[in-house]
């Protein structure tokens, strides 16, 4: 089955400064990969996602660019504020999770965005 | 609107006892699942559902039952609670209508003493 690696773990930025975390993947058939980002106390949230036909995608100070050949995945977040200190993960759906949107997580990054 | 909601948010249980996790969505959705979040080990799968009467096993689901009678809900039981089940856990849902896009509810803390 699939399986997805996350790094960093933790991650301390300056304000206005860039964060990028980094994930790959194994199932070379997965075709869908989000991020989300977890605020202290609740659920995750959908914050940016790509499919696998796509190789980058931005949304305002947001983007996650796909590799396909290499099996990563990262998301890049520009001008960080302090209000983008959270945890984020990525997430895969492999070749069997088509029929039930079945998502593999990564482990995490702590993001600190000091001001 | 609602969207997904966990009951309970905390829970301390004594080790054999027995409880169930609440959880209830408005959206319509087919899909549900449940998640448990340990420290440093990311969001794992328990069990999910993709309809009212189908249910299936997810990566961990030793301990844990489940049950979807309705669209709406899709209660996680623990029958000998374990110190190994202390754990946030998350439901979700999601569906071809919202994109696959999918929806986690606030969590629920469990700790089992």
């Amino acid at each position: 089955g699939e399986n997805v690696e996350q790094h960093p773990s933790t991650l301390s930025v300056q304000e206005g400064d860039s964060a990028v975390i980094k994930c790959t993947y194994s199932d070379s058939a997965s075709n869908y990969f989000p991020w989300y980002k977890q605020e202290l106390g609740k659920g995750p949230q959908l914050i940016i996602d790509i499919r696998s036909n796509v190789g980058e995608k931005k949304d305002q100070r947001i983007a996650v660019t796909l590799n396909k050949t290499a099996k990563h995945f990262s998301l890049h977040i520009t001008e960080t504020q302090p209000e983008d200190s959270a945890v984020y993960f990525c997430a895969a759906r492999g070749s069997d999770g088509g029929a039930t949107n079945k998502l593999i997580f990564g482990t995490g990054t702590l993001l600190a965005v000091q001001p | 609107n609602a969207g997904v909601t966990q009951t309970p948010k905390f829970r301390i249980l004594k080790i054999g006892q027995s409880m169930t996790l609440q959880c209830t969505q408005d959206m319509n959705h087919n899909y549900m699942y449940w998640y448990r979040q340990d420290p440093g080990m990311g969001l794992k799968l328990i069990y999910y559902s993709v309809g009212a009467g189908i249910t299936d096993k997810g990566e961990v689901p030793n301990g844990y039952n489940v049950s979807r009678s309705t669209t709406e809900d899709f209660p996680l039981r623990l029958e000998l609670a374990a110190p190994s089940q202390t754990s946030v856990y998350f439901c979700a849902t999601t569906d071809s209508s919202s994109g696959n896009t999918i929806y986690f509810g606030e969590g629920s803390w469990l700790t089992v003493v």
